[in-house]
């Protein structure tokens, strides 16, 4: 199956500060999500991005599918975006594959 | 309701019982997932269901567990004689099909076999 690397595994950013998270997968996907588990376990879909980018606010994604990888930036951070982001990656006819996560701690 | 929804969303149980678990979700939404994640740790992958075909049960991890869905909707994970090591958190998430749209997860059972 698919296999999905993240990194960096863990980060640690004072509030403010600027961030890039990576994702990339070892096949062609029809699929790629990013997802931030915050402190009380929720998991919150932050973008459906198989390809190009995408913005909402503060955050941005962008998929470059013929190079197989995935970034998630995090621009002026704040101590609510701490929580653990996940990218998960999902081939025609297979289930959707998590990485292991990107552990983000923002201090104040 | 608007999202996934699942019950119980706390169980406690002595090892050796039977637990069931329940997933509504999304309506219209024809493919289902489960996963579990032990504590501090990623999730994992446990079973997945897309409309009318067989479902994926590779992530199974004993023949203790079990999952159906039901009518294409409601789904009920089943762990029989409950062990120890079958402590985690269960999230269960649907979308409208297979690579089709956001991925939505509700806000799992967590489960304790003491």
């Amino acid at each position: 199956g698919i296999q999905v690397e993240q990194s960096p595994p863990d980060l640690i950013l004072q509030e403010g500060a600027n961030s890039t998270l990576r994702c990339n997968f070892s096949d062609s996907v029809n699929n790629l999500q990013w997802f931030h588990q915050n402190p009380w376990g929720q998991l919150i879909n932050l973008f459906y991005i198989p390809s190009g980018t995408k913005q909402n606010g503060r955050l941005s994604a962008t998929t470059v599918a013929t190079e197989r990888y995935s970034l998630l930036y995090i621009s002026s951070s704040q101590t609510t975006d701490s929580g653990v982001y996940f990218c998960a990656a999902e081939t025609s006819g297979s289930r959707l594959t998590f990485g292991e996560g990107t552990q983000l701690t923002v201090n104040p | 309701g608007a999202g996934v929804s699942q019950s119980p969303s706390n169980k406690v149980t002595e090892k050796g019982k039977d637990v069931e678990l329940r997933c509504d979700p999304i309506s219209g939404h024809t493919a289902l997932y489960w996963y579990r994640q032990s504590l501090g740790q990623g999730l994992e992958f446990l079973i997945y269901f897309q409309g009318n075909s067989a479902p994926d049960k590779s992530g199974l991890p004993s023949d203790r567990f079990s999952a159906e869905r039901t009518g294409g909707s409601v789904s009920t994970l089943t762990i029989q004689r409950t062990q120890q090591e079958d402590s985690a958190v269960y999230l269960c998430a649907s979308s409208l099909g297979a690579g089709l749209g956001e991925v939505h997860f509700g806000n799992g059972t967590r489960l304790t076999v003491t």
